[in-house]
């Protein structure tokens, strides 16, 4: 069964501190892995997108990495601000199943002033 | 521009009632996608549409119903729902199904309440 985890479920930072966010993934047979933002209520903010053959994508203060062999995906975030406040999901995408998307519980971060 | 747009933001309606939400994007995608959220849970899939076709349903119970009039619009028609229901639905698009750096882009959602 292809399931995708994080943890921890809640994490709370100072503002400025650099941050890891877990992924994990039982499968690892992955077509992508694709990491969102979800503000309380909104919808989800697609903020990278990496393919199986990387190992590494880049958007600003973000930075994700892939491990296939490990099953593991991190979501990097350096410099931390208070808008940065949000929940973070992370999902994974097998091929041969629509473009469906197997999405993580999610990790809550609230960064404080 | 990757926005996906739907409307309305909120709505409330009874058991009784029949409604529609409706999805837009200009992006020239061909895969679009209803998704349904639980307060603290992640999205879960409902319908997956390919070029205007059904390509996926997620056994959804049929007082559920979309349509995709054409590649920029979805539909999700609702009929006689529970109280259970409630929830926020998410629209998808992607540019296709099966495309390799195939990325979904959400949009804002629909908060609905059954009462």
């Amino acid at each position: 069964k292809q399931e995708v985890t994080q943890i921890p479920a809640a994490l709370s930072v100072p503002e400025g501190e650099n941050l890891v966010l877990n992924c994990s993934f039982t499968d690892s047979a992955i077509y992508n892995l694709q990491w969102f933002r979800q503000d309380p209520g909104k919808g989800l903010t697609s903020l990278l997108l990496i393919q199986s053959s990387q190992r590494e994508q880049t958007s600003g203060r973000l930075n994700a990495s892939l491990d296939k062999s490990s099953g593991r995906s991190t979501l990097y975030i350096a410099a931390s601000q208070p808008g940065d406040s949000a929940t973070y999901l992370c999902a994974a995408r097998y091929p041969g199943g629509g473009n469906k998307l197997t999405f993580g519980t999610g990790t809550q971060l609230k960064v404080e002033l | 521009d990757t926005e996906v747009t739907q409307t309305p933001k909120h709505l409330v309606m009874g058991m009784t009632n029949k409604k529609s939400l409706k999805c837009e994007q200009h992006m020239g995608h061909r895969a679009m996608y209803w998704y349904k959220q639980k307060a603290k849970k992640p999205p879960e899939l409902m319908f997956v549409y390919s070029y205007e076709k059904l390509s996926i349903n997620e056994s959804v119970p049929s007082r559920f119903s979309p349509e995709c009039p054409n590649s920029s619009l979805l539909n999700l028609h609702l009929h006689a729902l529970q109280p259970e229901d409630s929830a926020l639905y998410l629209c998808a698009s992607s540019q296709r199904i099966g495309l390799a750096l195939d990325e979904q882009y959400f949009g804002p959602g629909t908060r609905l309440t059954v009462t």
